[in-house]
């Protein structure tokens, strides 16, 4: 069974204090994986796309990678703006079509 | 704005009721996804549509169901409701693949 979990539940920073998130995935054909944003009350917002082992992505303090187990998502200098629940999916390939599969998410507040 | 938009915002009906929830893709996407965000749950693929047909299933119910019109919005058909409904539902369209699948605001539904 396609199987995706994200340590910290909940992760509290103060401003410019970097640190990563994770993703860890079992899954069986795996297409890519997925990093999203999202805010309160509104919908995901998509951060990164990485297909293969060794793929690494970035976007302004973010920086995503990809190993044959798990993601990280890196946050170099967080600022306030960036606090949000970040979360990882899985596209993993089946007989009809694709499955998606999202983990719980990392609540992510960062303090002025 | 994701240029995805969602009908109804909110939605409150009653136990064993049937509603439709509609889509309107971003302009160019061809395909839709359907996704359900509950607290117990998190975000759970329900359905995938491409260019007017069926292209992959999640973890759908059978009292659900979907469809994708010729001018490409998409509307997801919830029936013999039940309180465990109640969720937040969203769409997101992509051009093709789902490799940056952009998500619309939600619907809110109860069910009381």
């Amino acid at each position: 069974e396609d199987q995706v979990t994200q340590s910290p539940e909940a992760l509290r920073l103060q401003e410019g204090e970097s640190s990563s998130l994770n993703c860890s995935y079992t899954v069986s054909g795996l297409r890519g994986l997925f990093w999203y944003r999202q805010d309160p009350g509104k919908g995901p917002e998509f951060l990164f796309t990485l297909y293969s082992a060794g793929e690494e992505k970035e976007k302004e303090r973010l920086k995503a990678t990809l190993t044959k187990k798990e993601s990280f998502l890196h946050i170099t200098a967080p600022k306030p703006e960036d606090s949000a629940t970040y979360l990882c999916a899985v596209q993993a390939l089946r007989n009809y079509g694709q499955n998606f599969v999202f983990g719980p998410g990392t609540r992510l507040s960062v303090l002025p | 704005d994701s240029g995805v938009t969602q009908t109804p915002k909110h939605l409150i009906t009653a136990t064993g009721q049937r509603v439709t929830l509609r889509c309107s893709p971003r302009s160019g996407d061809l395909s839709v996804y359907w996704y359900q965000q509950s607290l117990d749950q998190g975000l759970q693929f329900l359905i995938q549509y491409y260019n007017g047909e069926e292209r992959a299933k999640g973890n759908i119910l059978e009292r659900f169901s979907a469809q994708q019109f010729p001018d490409l919005h998409s509307e997801l058909n919830l029936s013999s409701l039940e309180l465990g409904d109640s969720a937040l539902y969203f769409c997101a369209s992509s051009v093709a693949g789902p490799d940056e699948q952009y998500f619309g605001p939600g619907t809110r539904l109860t069910v009381t």
